[in-house]
């Protein structure tokens, strides 16, 4: 089992364009997060799926924000356009329940 | 509102030694609670749990408490060693909801 796969680990961008971040979940998981971790909030949810369904985004900071999972194998998150602030590393997990999460690595996204 | 706390953002203890990490939650509907560790550059592994319904759960060196009338929990590790250098993150579920995270503890084994 391969785990959760992120890419890319790092992105360099300037602020104002696009970016999109990826995620495939584990293989047979049914729900799907996406987590933003920074010095002063450490790791706070953004959005969750629950099969292939959006459930909750209330924490996705502004409309800049959207995620998409097309299918139960990949999840895309996207910033657009995108700004110095939302430099962070931004991790997905995926679970058969709740409380047992299985991180991705994350991507250390820096926004210049 | 943060939810899930720890109060702590650092820690240093001597190997061999004891290490306590705590966290207080505020909401009284969380019936499940978990401790994840972070190595750098890695994403978090879950590492310990314990129900609403029990007062302490022991897995080999780590062992976690739960105090729900103060709302309150701790990792105990005994006897610290350096691979347990990470950081911590208390986190608590109501239910089939999602999961709040605290901000993390470092913690960090001297040898």
């Amino acid at each position: 089992d391969a785990g959760v796969i992120q890419s890319p680990r790092h992105e360099v961008t300037e602020m104002g364009q696009e970016v999109t971040l990826r995620c495939k979940p584990i293989s047979g998981h049914n729900s799907l997060f996406w987590y933003r971790q920074t010095m002063m909030r450490g790791l706070e949810l953004l959005i969750y799926f629950n099969n292939n369904v959006p459930i909750d985004d209330s924490g996705m900071p502004e409309d800049r924000f959207s995620a998409k999972m097309p299918n139960a194998s990949f999840s895309t998150l996207k910033i657009q356009p995108s700004e110095p602030r939302d430099s962070a590393v931004y991790f997905c997990a995926s679970s058969l329940f709740a409380g047992l999460l299985f991180f991705g690595s994350g991507t250390r996204l820096t926004v210049v | 509102d943060q939810q899930v706390k720890q109060n702590s953002p650092s820690l240093s203890v001597q190997e061999g030694r004891i290490s306590i990490l705590n966290c207080d939650y505020t909401n009284s509907m969380f019936d499940y609670f978990l401790w994840y560790k972070k190595y750098p550059a890695e994403g978090p592994t879950f590492l310990i749990s314990i129900s609403s319904i029990k007062d302490k759960n022991e897995d080999g060196r780590f062992t976690v408490f739960l105090n729900k009338s103060a709302k309150h929990l701790s990792l105990h590790i005994v006897p610290s060693q350096p691979g347990d250098s990470a950081v911590y993150f208390c986190a608590a579920v109501p239910g089939n909801e999602k999961l709040t995270f605290g901000t993390g503890t470092r913690l960090t084994i001297i040898p």
